[in-house]
């Protein structure tokens, strides 16, 4: 069974569109988190929901609204798509309660392109 | 400012070698030293994690070092095979409230050739 679940893995859509992403995660873990991987392949955090409320928003434009409808899932919808958010996103949970090794499980990315 | 750096930013050896990846940061307050691969089109998966007081700390072929003094890290690889060949990440962890905030280097692709 996959830990972390993302769809869809592909993405091409036209600039102004409105889009979502879908992450689940099977590993009953209290927090979950959307990150950014740009075409340096450096890997940016966006947000972060601890048992459905945000706790980590990192200057994201309010263009990206995470959607936390249980613990299990964490979706990305994206409004008014410009052409910067092209990158790969990927979705990650942990569990909280040890401070120190809150192990970040992955997602296997969705590659968005915007046209 | 928070910051990750690793170096080299690319590199190429031959199958069987060993090689080390280096990184250092400037993060505070600082939680844990992470190492994570990240294979082509794949999310990264952790390699090994290390807090304040581990020196070393390996996984199979993979040993990662740190000297919280001078705010290095090293991953070193031995006996490299084929499937090694992939992006390799430091990730240092900030405490932030009860929260870890992870700060992300650019990472170290490593081909291994035949």
């Amino acid at each position: 069974d996959t830990a972390v679940s993302q769809t869809p893995k592909y993405l091409v859509t036209q600039m102004g569109n409105d889009k979502s992403i879908k992450c689940e995660q099977n590993l009953g873990h209290d927090t979950m988190y959307w990150y950014k991987q740009d075409s340096k392949k450096f890997l940016k955090i966006m947000f972060s929901y601890n048992n459905k409320e945000l706790i980590i928003n990192e200057t994201v434009p309010n263009r990206f609204s995470p959607k936390s409808p249980d613990k299990a899932h964490l979706n990305l919808h994206i409004n008014s798509l410009e052409l910067g958010d092209s990158a790969v996103y990927f979705c990650a949970c942990a569990a909280s309660g040890s401070e120190t090794y809150n192990e970040q499980f992955f997602g296997p990315g969705t590659r968005l392109t915007v046209l | 400012k928070n910051q990750v750096e690793q170096s080299p930013q690319s590199l190429i050896i031959l199958e069987g070698k060993n090689c080390t990846l280096q990184c250092n940061y400037t993060v505070s307050p600082f939680s844990n030293l992470r190492w994570y691969k990240q294979d082509t089109g794949r999310g990264p998966v952790s390699l090994t994690i290390m807090t304040f007081s581990e020196n070393t700390k390996s996984n199979g072929r993979y040993t990662a070092t740190l000297d919280a003094d001078t705010k290095q890290s090293s991953l070193h690889i031995t006996a490299s095979q084929l499937s090694d060949s992939a992006s390799y990440i430091c990730v240092v962890s900030a405490k932030d409230t009860g929260f870890q905030k992870l700060v992300f280097g650019t990472g170290t692709r490593l081909l291994v050739s035949p």
